[in-house]
Formats: C-alpha cells, structure tokens, sequence
C-alpha cells in the first residue's frame, strides 16, 4: 500500500530565511506526488506536482520540489518566506491508475519577522 | 469556473440529529471524493465517485454514514444519527484526471456535534 510521510509536524522560520519540508513514500509502483497548502479557514490548494519527466518541479509562490526516486523523497524548498507563508502544507501521493490521493499528516509552517 | 462548492460552511447540530453535507463539483469533472479532516487523524478519505458511481467507501468509518452522487453535478454526504466525534472538516474534491492529474478542493464544512 502506499503511504506518505511528513518528517516535520511542526517548522517555525523567520522571515526571509529559507525552508525545507520533508516528505517520503512508500511505493513499490510510479506515483505521481503533490503538494497542496492549507491556509487557515480554508480548502486545500495544489502548489506543484511531479508526474514525470524533470525531478525538479517548480510551482506557485516561489516553491519548489525535488523528486529522489532512489530516497523516495519529495521535499518542498522556497529560499526565502514570507509572512504570508504561514500555513499547513500537505504531501500527497496517488498511482497513476488510481487516481484518490493519500495525504500525509502535514507540517505546520509558522513564519516569523 | 466556480470551483467545487460546498454547503453550508458551517453546521452545528445537536448529537441524534440527521445531518446533511452537500457538495458540487467543478463542471465535467468525472471523479469526486469526500475528505474529513480532523487534528487526531488528518485527511482521511472516506470514499470516492468515478461517473457517479462509487468506488471506494473503505473509508467511510460507520454505517451511520452514507454518501450519493445522483448525477455528475452533485453529491452528499449524510451522517445518521451524529455523534461528538463526527465534528471535524469535512471536504469535498473532484478531478478531471486525463486532464489535471490533481483534485481541486472546496472550502469545507465545519461540523460541530454538541
């Protein structure tokens, strides 16, 4: 079965300064993975996504990620936040014949001046 | 496009009570999916709809809940009797994937079971 894995439930950065959030997953089969941002009160929104092709994949707002099929790892980079980046960020992963997405348990960013 | 709506945005409901959650996906979408969000477990998925018909209710955590597609452009989930535990956010998404390979999701219902 598939599943993803959030390193980080929790990553307080100051403004400007670079973050990294850690994602791994499990699957013996390709995967397309994704990464959605949950502002407070609100829906889940893509920010990029790895189908195939280029492992670095760049998205809204200045993220982007990087997919290591050796680590089984998609971790999300920006070099430098904002305030406005405060917000939950979800992994997800899907197969490319079973299109439901499996969510990991999200990392809290909290951006400080 | 709209996006996907939901409806209502918030809903407080005694314990007992029928409640009702209701969603519409984005027009031409073929797949739709039910998510509760709870700060315990996360985002779950409780079931999804391919051409209205449903796939998978793995997820779907009692009989007291049941989810509908009667046509493509609408759906519901129905929890019967509810319960305190069932408070959580409850999401609708939908895809199109020979298109978008992603879901777009609505903005939520926030259920409190009192």
């Amino acid at each position: 079965a598939q599943s993803v894995t959030q390193l980080d439930s929790q990553v307080p950065v100051f403004e400007e300064a670079p973050v990294e959030l850690r994602c791994n997953y499990s699957s013996s089969v390709s995967v397309y993975l994704f990464w959605y941002v949950q502002y407070p009160n609100q829906g889940l929104q893509l920010l990029l996504k790895y189908l195939s092709g280029s492992t670095l994949v760049k998205g809204i707002n200045g993220f982007e990620a990087e997919f290591n099929k050796s680590q089984t790892s998609f971790h999300l980079r920006k070099p430098s936040v904002h305030i406005s980046d405060t917000a939950e960020y979800f992994c997800a992963v899907s197969f490319s014949n079973d299109y439901k997405l499996s969510f990991g348990a999200g990392t809290t960013v909290t951006v400080r001046a | 496009d709209a996006g996907v709506i939901q409806s209502p945005r918030h809903e407080v409901t005694e314990m007992g009570q029928e409640v009702t959650l209701r969603c519409k996906p984005i027009s031409g979408h073929d797949y739709l999916f039910w998510y509760r969000q709870t700060m315990m477990r996360g985002l779950e998925l409780l079931i999804y709809f391919n051409n209205n018909v449903p796939i998978d209710d793995s997820g779907m955590p009692e009989d007291r809940f049941s989810a509908k597609m009667p046509n493509a452009s609408f759906s519901t989930l129905k929890i019967q009797p509810s319960e305190p535990r069932d408070s959580a956010v409850y999401f609708c998404a939908s895809s199109f994937p020979r298109k978008n390979t992603e879901a777009f999701f609505g903005q939520g219902t926030r259920l409190t079971v009192v």
